[in-house]
């Protein structure tokens, strides 16, 4: 079955400290590949995707993530972080199929302390 | 409109009751999917809608939960004779077309408690 796996459920950090956040998902054919953030208070937003090309993408607020096919991983990465950054992070994919339908992981909840 | 709208933010009900729960989605967005976050839990796909029909219902976790869609509109998310278990909350995202690069955008959800 398809799957997402975060491997943090929570993370602290300082501000300017660097934030890796792992997302390893499960399923053999041709995915799109989305982190999505949702501040406190507010809804879910996109913070970036892939669907082909440069695994490496960039997002907003400095945020980007590699899409490692062979390790079925989209790692999310900001050098620097902020206390504007506290937020949830879910790692999702979809099968890049008609359907569209998205398969979320747990969540990472990041708390940055000023 | 602006965004995807969701209503009513917060329910609370009491067990066995029915419930509906109300998505609007972007104007021209064709698809539109319902999600349930539990708990500690990350997002739960429902029931996928492409225009007035539910291509995709895999996701609904029982026959007391129901879907409709208006055209390519508001949708309707029912469920019958709530449990505890269905405490959780309903999001709704809106995509323009569902076979493109597009992206799927949220709305602030529905918080549905079941006492």
């Amino acid at each position: 079955a398809q799957s997402v796996s975060q491997h943090n459920h929570h993370v602290i950090l300082s501000e300017a400290a660097s934030l890796e956040l792992g997302c390893n998902y499960s399923y053999g054919g041709t995915v799109n590949l989305f982190w999505y953030v949702q501040y406190p208070g507010q809804h879910l937003q996109l913070l970036l995707k892939y669907f082909s090309g440069d695994p490496l993408v960039k997002g907003i607020k400095g945020f980007e993530a590699e899409f490692i096919k062979s390790k079925f991983s989209f790692n999310l990465r900001k050098p620097s972080v902020q206390w504007s950054d506290t937020a949830e992070y879910f790692c999702a994919f979809d099968r890049g199929s008609t359907l569209g339908r998205l398969y979320f992981g747990r969540g990472t909840q990041l708390t940055v302390w000023p | 409109g602006a965004g995807v709208s969701q209503s009513p933010s917060n329910k609370v009900t009491e067990k066995g009751k029915d419930v509906e729960l109300r998505c609007d989605p972007i104007s021209g967005h064709t698809a539109l999917y319902w999600y349930r976050q539990r708990l500690g839990q990350g997002l739960e796909f429902l029931i996928y809608f492409q225009g007035n029909s539910a291509p995709d219902k895999s996701g609904l976790p029982s026959d007391r939960f129901s879907a409709e869609r208006t055209g390519e509109s508001v949708s309707t998310l029912t469920i019958q004779r709530t449990q505890q278990e269905d405490s959780a909350v309903y999001l709704c995202a809106s995509k323009k077309v569902p076979t493109s690069t597009d992206t799927q955008y949220f709305g602030p959800g529905t918080r549905l408690t079941v006492l």
